[in-house]
């Protein structure tokens, strides 16, 4: 399978702070790029999709691609506690890393 | 739309027993997907349907376990006969072919 890479973490923001996770994948012909939240207990469910070098921002949400470096980021911003879960890079729809797992502290 | 439904929600069986996990996509979407998600080895694509026809079964761990999918409507993940160590969360997912998923609650499945 291709290797999709992320920080398993976890980490931990204060409300309010921007949180900035990171995935690095192996396939430089990767063209279609998806951020998933999961909370615990639940299943992953699509925030954001990429397909071209740069900035995407939908919201509080911004990912970031870069295909020279194959690394694709995701930002949240004003981070709250409900954003609280495990977040799942994935790549070309079928690769998944294993997951960052992100606590906005109150 | 009801989104992905998956059925059981949850499966409790005795090693060896048949197990069979069902799955009906989005109506519309035409690439259904079965994955398996632990805590060791995260999200596992197992296989892949296109239009009903498996495109891709090399995730599929070995001959115990089998996938179907008579129609745009329906999928089955059979495990026969079932081990300790394929206990795991069973989700499906459905898109169209280039977007992203829309996964099922998923099927947590113990075997005893």
């Amino acid at each position: 399978q291709k290797e999709v890479e992320q920080n398993s973490g976890p980490l931990s923001v204060p409300e309010g702070a921007i949180a900035s996770l990171n995935c690095t994948y192996s396939d430089r012909g990767s063209q279609s790029f998806f951020w998933y939240r999961q909370y615990s207990g639940k299943s992953p469910e699509l925030i954001m999709s990429i397909y071209s070098n740069g900035d995407k921002e939908d919201g509080r949400f911004t990912a970031q691609l870069n295909k020279a470096s194959q690394y694709v980021s995701l930002l949240i911003r004003d981070s709250q506690p409900s954003d609280s879960a495990t977040y799942l890079c994935a790549v070309f729809q079928f690769y998944f890393g294993t997951g960052t797992s992100l606590t906005v502290i109150p | 739309d009801a989104g992905v439904i998956q059925s059981p929600r949850h499966e409790v069986t005795e090693m060896g027993q048949e197990v069979t996990l069902r799955c009906k996509p989005i109506s519309g979407h035409n690439s259904l997907f079965w994955y398996r998600q632990t805590m060791m080895r995260g999200l596992e694509l197992l296989i892949y349907f296109n239009n009903n026809v498996p495109i891709d079964d090399s995730g599929m761990p070995e001959d115990r376990f089998s996938a179907k999918m008579p129609n745009a409507s329906f999928s089955t993940l059979k495990i026969q006969p079932s081990e300790p160590r394929d206990s795991a969360v069973y989700f499906c997912a459905s898109t169209s072919l280039g977007y992203g998923y829309t996964f099922g609650s998923g099927t947590r499945l113990t075997v005893v």
